[in-house]
C-alpha cells in the first residue's frame, strides 16, 4: 500500500467554482502534513501546512480527519491561476512523502 | 537571494552512459535532498545530506546511484551505468533546519533524465 494515495484528476471546474479533494495516508504516526502545489514542468512549492483544527488560507482550507486518515483541500472562487497539480505531503518520520498530486484544471 | 539551482535540466543519454546531475542549493542551508519523480508516479525520496554527511540514503535504488556533497555545498548524483527505467526527473531540495518542523522543503527545478 502507498504511504499517501491521491485521486489523480483531474478536476476541470469553471472559474468561480469551488472544488475539494482529499488525500489518504498509511501511517497512524504521521505528525504532519501539507500541501503542495506543482505548476506545469516546474518545481513543486509549499502551499500549505494542515493542522489538526483545520485552517485556511485566503481561498484554500485545508482539514485533516486523523481518525480516517485524511486530508482535505478546498479552493473557494477558483481563479486560472489555480490551475496545477496539488501534491499531498505526509511526515511519517522525518522525511517528506509525497502523493502523486490531483490536478485541477480552472477553466473561463 | 537565489534558489535551489540543477544543472542540466534536460539530459537525453543512451544506455550504459553516465550521467552527472548537480545541485546547488540555497547558500546556508545545511540539509540537502534528492528526490525523484518517475513518469505518472509520485515523487519518491532518494537520500538526504546534513552538510557533507549522508544522513540517510535508504531511498537509493541501487549502486548504480552514487551522490556527493564534498563540502557541504554542491551535491553530485551519479548514474552509472543508465539503465531505462532510470528515467525521471531528479529534484533537489534543500532546507535550513529540519523539514520534519517547518514542512518547507525548497526544491530546484529539476533534472530531467531520459535513457534511451
Amino acid at each position: 500500500r502507498k504511504e499517501v494515495e491521491q485521486d489523480p484528476g483531474p478536476f476541470n471546474v469553471p472559474e468561480g467554482a469551488t472544488v475539494a479533494f482529499n488525500c489518504t495516508y498509511s501511517n497512524s504516526a504521521s505528525q504532519s502534513f501539507f500541501w503542495y502545489r506543482q505548476d506545469c514542468r516546474k518545481e513543486p512549492k509549499l502551499l500549505m501546512s494542515v493542522y489538526s483544527s483545520g485552517n485556511e488560507d485566503g481561498r484554500f482550507t485545508a482539514q485533516l480527519n486523523r481518525a480516517s486518515q485524511y486530508i482535505s483541500l478546498l479552493i473557494r472562487d477558483s481563479k486560472l491561476s489555480d490551475s496545477a497539480t496539488y501534491l499531498c505531503v505526509v511526515i511519517p518520520d522525518y522525511k517528506l512523502s509525497f502523493g502523486a498530486g490531483t490536478t485541477v484544471t480552472v477553466r473561463a | 537571494e537565489a534558489g535551489v539551482t540543477q544543472f542540466p535540466s534536460h539530459s537525453v543519454i543512451e544506455k550504459g552512459q553516465t550521467v552527472t546531475l548537480r545541485c546547488d542549493p540555497i547558500s546556508g542551508h545545511d540539509n540537502l535532498y534528492w528526490y525523484r519523480r518517475v513518469m505518472g508516479k509520485e515523487i519518491k525520496f532518494l537520500l538526504h545530506f546534513v552538510k557533507e554527511s549522508k544522513q540517510d540514503e535508504s531511498g537509493m535504488p541501487n549502486n548504480r546511484f552514487l551522490a556527493e556533497r564534498t563540502g557541504g555545498t554542491y551535491s553530485t548524483l551519479k548514474v552509472q551505468p543508465a539503465e531505462l527505467e532510470d528515467s525521471g526527473v531528479y529534484f533537489c531540495a534543500s532546507s535550513q533546519g529540519q523539514v520534519s518542523n517547518t514542512g518547507e522543503l525548497f526544491f530546484g527545478e529539476g533534472s530531467r533524465l531520459t535513457v534511451l
